[in-house]
């Protein structure tokens, strides 16, 4: 079956620092990708995706590459600011049926 | 409405009593989705809606959850004789079409705790 696994949390930066978030999945087929992100008292919004291989989802200065030689899709950002301090759920569909979730990574970021 | 709404937010009820979570999906999304997060663990899927039909429930726990859609619109999830392992929140989605074609919106969930 489908599964996602992401690194826990919580990962704990200053601001305009660095960030990955390591996410690897396995699945049959070709699935899409995705990251959710969860921000404090909200529900999830869609992040960003990646469709097939190679791709490169972005956005709000977030990245992730579809890795299928490692079956992986990290989440980057050069610098965090404190407002990107939610929680991160890597997710990948292989049909157009259901979404299936990691865990979750809680990101904290201090001034 | 602009958003998935879900109600109620919070719902606190007794070991052993039924309870019924609403979920009214963004207008015009024919696909409907709930999931369950325990504290602590990710997103579990329960089932999914294509119109009022549901093609795939084979996420649900048990025989005592059960889930129908009317008109398309309106999801109600219900949970018969909770146990103290219910607890959790329970989150709804939709999308116009599937998730593997178009974004999923998801409503704020409702906290339920059984006590």
């Amino acid at each position: 079956g489908n599964s996602v696994t992401q690194m826990e949390g919580p990962v704990t930066l200053s601001e305009e620092a660095f960030l990955t978030i390591n996410c690897t999945y396995t699945a049959t087929g070709y699935p899409s990708l995705f990251w959710y992100v969860q921000y404090p008292g909200e529900g999830l919004q869609l992040l960003l995706k990646a469709t097939k291989a190679d791709d490169k989802g972005s956005n709000k200065g977030f990245e992730a590459t579809y890795r299928k030689e490692t079956t992986s899709f990290h989440l980057e950002k050069g610098s965090v600011q404190v407002s990107d301090s939610a929680v991160y759920f890597c997710a990948l569909s292989s049909g157009y049926s259901t979404l299936t979730f990691g865990k979750g990574t809680m990101l904290l970021v201090s001034p | 409405g602009a958003g998935v709404s879900q109600s109620p937010s919070n719902k606190v009820t007794e070991k052993g009593k039924d309870v019924e979570l609403r979920c009214d999906p963004i207008s015009g999304h024919t696909a409907l989705y709930w999931y369950r997060q325990r504290l602590g663990q990710g997103l579990e899927f329960l089932i999914y809606f294509q119109g009022n039909s549901a093609p795939d429930k084979s996420g649900l726990p048990s025989d005592r959850f059960s889930a129908e859609r009317t008109g398309e619109s309106v999801s109600t999830l219900t949970i018969q004789r909770t146990q103290q392992e219910d607890s959790a929140v329970y989150l709804c989605a939709s999308s116009l079409l599937g998730v593997g074609n178009t974004e999923a919106f998801f409503g704020q969930g409702t906290r339920l705790t059984v006590v």
